[in-house]
């Protein structure tokens, strides 16, 4: 597609539900990452797929956050027993390298409220 | 490890005044420079960016230019405006090529009064 989609745009949940967040990167962007930014905070990194190379799975704040991705395609982002901590904008970006620098098209994020 | 400090905010000028948004960073290498901004509703999108010392990333009367010495990006524009108005970010890429991940600052809320 022309950019970056995300869905669902906005989700609200009880607090211990499980819940699947999409990411549907441009197409023949090979990398593709996962930040978290919090009300009154910087963007805080997830995770990181770049083609067939295993994922950096560094910034994953617990294991009740997994994140998968087929091929170069979708990725899912899944939390597993949602805290109200996890509130935040899940935020997509695939990157093209370009002119000696690797540049990060973000998509417009999804909105998780934990009740 | 790397890391990227904005000055804190927020910021409120006048229309047409003078803008400077402070930016350094802690990397190991040589790292890409970048300015994303958000604008209210809309997602991340890049500003400008600078890939080695001395670069200067330039666009929409934006610039900021890449001090190795001083280990900073700062932002500047001579004259904001109201449309202006958003939160800027500053980032680094911590490696290479395609294998690399970028590291925000916390960033920024402009307001831009007319």
């Amino acid at each position: 597609g022309a950019g970056v989609s995300q869905s669902p745009s906005n989700k609200v949940t009880e607090k211990g539900k499980d819940v699947e967040l999409r990411c549907d990167p441009i197409s023949g962007h090979t990398a593709l990452y996962w930040y978290r930014q919090r009300l009154g905070q910087g963007l805080e990194f997830l995770i990181y797929f770049q083609g067939n190379s295993a994922p950096d799975k560094s910034g994953l704040p617990s294991d009740r956050f997994s994140a998968e991705r087929t091929g170069e395609s979708v990725s899912t982002l899944t939390i597993q027993r949602t805290q109200q901590e996890d509130s935040a904008v899940y935020l997509c970006a695939s990157s093209l390298f370009d002119s000696g620098a690797n540049v990060l098209t973000f998509g417009a994020g999804s909105r998780l409220t934990v009740l | 490890g790397n890391s990227v400090t904005q000055m804190e905010g927020p910021v409120t000028l006048s229309e047409e005044a003078f803008l400077t948004i402070n930016c350094t960073y802690t990397a190991t290498g040589y790292p890409s420079l970048f300015w994303y901004v958000q604008y209210p509703g809309e997602g991340l999108q890049l500003l400008l960016k600078a890939t080695k010392a001395d670069d200067k990333g330039s666009n929409k009367g934006f610039e900021a230019t890449y001090r190795k010495e001083t280990t900073s990006f700062h932002l500047e524009k001579g004259s904001v405006q109201v449309s202006d108005s958003a939160v800027y970010f500053c980032a680094l890429s911590d490696g290479t090529g395609a294998n690399s991940k970028l590291t925000f600052g916390k960033g920024i809320t402009l307001s831009v009064r007319p």
